[in-house]
Parts: structure tokens; sequence; C-alpha cells
């Protein structure tokens, strides 16, 4: 079964400045989709940035870019010139394509980082 | 256009009592996703329908929850003889069909069992 891991619970940064948060994942196949989510206080989902697993060039959108590791099965996410605004818990998931009855598409989360971003 | 949504937004009901939660997709969207989110902790996958068809409940925790799409469009959730332990938000998310279609999810509904 697949897994995601994201082993910190909080992190913080200063605003205007740089931070990772980190997100693991254990599979046996070579054709899925990553995935970071924003739920900001108000509990929304939010896509924040997906990476095609085949696609070896790492995904952007704007501030926000991915370190994805597919060999060691690592999907980093940089938010850059950190804004009040990007305060909230990131979830990083996992799924499979979604194109058939065996191969659902189903999201499978990681355990969430809280970001607090200073002024 | 309109998003998904999700009815009631937040529901207390005392433990025993069954309740039922409402999603209604994207409009044109065939697969449907159920969601469930403990207080500070990611969504777990409840189950999925592809049209009117289930094809995944491998997350329902038990034979209390239940889920059905009649018409392949609005979706119901049902619980019955809720425990304080389903408290949490469950969260529906719709997609087109294709491969690595984006799911965009519902506000939820809060469910506290008291």
């Amino acid at each position: 079964a697949q897994t995601v891991t994201q082993s910190q619970p909080e992190m913080s940064v200063q605003e205007a400045e740089t931070v990772t948060l980190s997100c693991t994942y254990d599979t046996s196949e070579s054709d899925y989709y990553l995935f970071w989510y924003k739920q900001p206080p108000s509990r929304q989902m939010i896509l924040v940035i997906r990476q095609e697993a085949y696609k070896q060039q790492n995904a952007t959108e704007n501030r926000f870019s991915v370190n994805f590791q597919k060999a060691a099965k690592s999907f980093s996410l940089k938010i850059s010139d950190s804004q009040l605004g990007d305060a909230a818990m990131y979830f990083c998931a996992y799924r499979t394509p979604g194109d058939g009855s065996s191969n659902t598409g189903k999201l499978i989360f990681g355990q969430g980082t809280t970001l607090q971003v200073k002024p | 256009g309109a998003g998904v949504s999700q009815s009631p937004r937040y529901k207390v009901t005392k433990r025993g009592q069954d309740v039922a939660l409402r999603c209604d997709p994207i409009s044109g969207h065939v697969s449907l996703y159920w969601y469930r989110q403990a207080l500070g902790q990611g969504p777990e996958f409840l189950t999925y329908f592809n049209y009117e068809a289930q094809q995944d409940k491998s997350g329902l925790p038990n034979d209390r929850f239940s889920a059905e799409r009649p018409e392949g469009s609005i979706s119901t959730l049902t619980i019955q003889r809720t425990e304080q332990r389903d408290s949490a938000m469950y969260r529906c998310a719709s997609s087109l069909a294709g491969r690595g279609r984006e799911q965009y999810f519902g506000p939820g509904t809060r469910l506290t069992v008291t």
C-alpha cells in the first residue's frame, strides 16, 4: 500500500524568506501524481502544485516549486518570498492516475505541516 | 461556475442517531470521492464513485458507513448509529473522467457527535 510521510509537524519562516516543506512517499508504482494542498484556517482544500511522475522537470507555480526526486521518493515544496497569507497547513498527497476501475485515483495524504509566517 | 457543494455544513447529533451527508458535485463530473478528516490530520479516503457505480469502498471504516449515488450526480454518505469517534470533517471531491484529472473539493460537513 502507498504511504505518504510528512516529518515536520510545524515549520516557521520569516516573511519574505524561503522555506522548504518535506515529504516522502512509498509506492511500487511507476505511474502516479504528487500534489501539495494548502488548508488555511477556513479549512478549504486548495491545490498548490502538482507533479506527474513521468515528468523529470520539477513543477513551478509562481512562488511555489517542488524538488521531485523519484528514485529517493521525495517530493519537497519550496515557498519563496513567503507572505503572511501562506500561513496554513500544507498536505502532501499521492494518487494513481485514476484511469480505470482498478485504479481509482484516490488521494493518499500525509499528516500535514503547519506553516507559520512571522512578520 | 458552481463548485462542489455539501450540506449541511455543520451537523451536531447525539450518539446513536443516524446522519446523512449530501454532496452535490460539479456538473459533468463523473468521478466522486468521499474523504474524512480528523482535526489536525490529513484527509483519509472513504469511497469512490464512477457515475453511479461505487467502485471502491475500501476506506469505509465499518458497516455503519454507507454511500450512494443513484443517478450519477448527487451522493449521500450515511452513518448509522453514530459514535463519538465519528466526529470529523467529511469532504467530498469530484473530477472529470480521465487520467490525472484534478479533484475539486467541497467545503466539507463538520460532524460532531455528542
